[in-house]
Parts: C-alpha cells; structure tokens; sequence
C-alpha cells in the first residue's frame, strides 16, 4: 500500500529561521511528488511538481528536492506570512485513477 | 481565469440524511477529483471524473457517489449520512486526468 510520511508534525520558527520539512514516501511506480500549502479552513494551494531524483523547484522562499525515497521542502528565511499547514502527496499510476495520497502534513508556525 | 470553485461553503446536516456538493472546475479542466479532508489529516482521494465518466475512486462506500456535467462541473452526493462523514470536501480540477490538480475552498460538512 502507498504511504506518505511527513515531519515533523509541527514547527515553530523565528521569522529569518531557515528550516527544511521532510516527507518520505513508499510507493510503487511515482508519478509526481507534489507540495502544497494550506491555510486553516481553506483549499491546498498548489506550489510544486516534481518528477525524478535530482530534481529541484523553487519559489520565493520555497525549494523543494526530491530523492528516491524522500523529498525536503526548504524554506530559508521564512516570514509570518509562510505561516501554514504544508501537505506532501504523491501520484501512482494505478487502477484508481489519477488519484493523490496525501500525507497528514507538517503545521509551521513563523513568528516575530 | 475563474478558480475552482465549490458550494455551499458550509452545511449543517443531521444523522441519516442525504447531501449534495457542488464544484465548478477551473476554465479549461475536464478532470475533477474529490477530497475528503478530516481534521488534522491530509485529503483522502474519494473519486475522480474524466469526461463524465469516473476514473478511479477510493475506499469510500457506495453511498457516496457523483455526477460530472457536459461543462465539467460535477457534484458529490452522500447518502445515509453519519457522525464520522463530518469533513471538509474539496474538488480539485485538472487539465486531464494525468495533469496537476488544482483545488477549490472546500464545503464544510458538519453531521449532528
């Protein structure tokens, strides 16, 4: 069965704070890795796709890398307003379709 | 370019009662999935419709089923409803079935 782990649960930084969240996956046949932002109460935002080891994305603040086995979200210098839940999740191309599994995401919290 | 977007934004329902949701997909999407988000997890992949037709679909009972339109919007039907159905469902909507999903601001569903 296809599993997404994310760490940590929760992270509490200090605004300039650089810090990088982890997701590790176990899956057969990946096609894609994806990031996401949500914010309390709302829809998950999307930011980056990522393909095959070695492959990085940047945005902003934002750059994500990916592995064979994992894939690190670094965020260098975070402000309050990169204050959200971060969800991984990953696409398998199997008979449910073009469905995403989804960790249970890391909660960050940037303050003054 | 409209978003995807989702109604109602909130809904209060009692035990054993039916329930419908609606998405209208972003401009251009013919793919729409949806979610089920419980508090504190990640979304949990229910179904997927590609061109009216379901294209994958989740470990969720028959007594959630849906619809996709000729102009890709699509609803969420819930039969039978019970305590544990209390979630935010999200729709996300996507070029083609394989594309990068892309997700509304959910409808909040409280079951009494």
């Amino acid at each position: 069965e296809d599993q997404v782990t994310q760490s940590p649960e929760a992270l509490r930084l200090q605004e300039g704070e650089s810090s990088s969240l982890n997701c590790s996956y176990t899956v057969s046949g990946l096609r894609g890795l994806f990031w996401y932002r949500q914010d309390p109460g709302k829809g998950p935002e999307f930011l980056f796709t990522l393909y095959s080891a070695g492959e990085e994305k940047e945005k902003e603040r934002l750059k994500a890398t990916l592995t064979k086995k994992e894939s690190f979200l670094h965020i260098t210098a975070p402000k309050p307003e990169d204050s959200a839940t971060y969800l991984c999740a990953v696409r398998v191309l199997t008979g449910g379709g073009n469905k995403l599994t989804f960790g249970t995401g890391t909660q960050l919290k940037v303050e003054l | 370019e409209t978003g995807v977007t989702q109604s109602p934004t909130h809904l209060i329902k009692t035990r054993g009662q039916q329930v419908t949701l609606r998405c209208s997909s972003q401009s251009g999407h013919n793919t729409v999935s949806w979610y089920q988000q419980a508090l504190g997890q990640g979304p949990q992949f229910i179904f997927q419709y590609y061109r009216e037709e379901e294209n994958g679909r989740g470990n969720f009972p028959p007594r959630f089923s849906g619809l996709q339109f000729p102009n890709y919007s699509s609803e969420l039907n819930v039969n039978a409803l019970e305590l544990d159905d209390s979630a935010l469902y999200l729709c996300a909507s996507s070029l083609a079935h394989g594309e990068t999903q892309y997700f509304g601001p959910g409808t909040r569903l409280l079951v009494l």
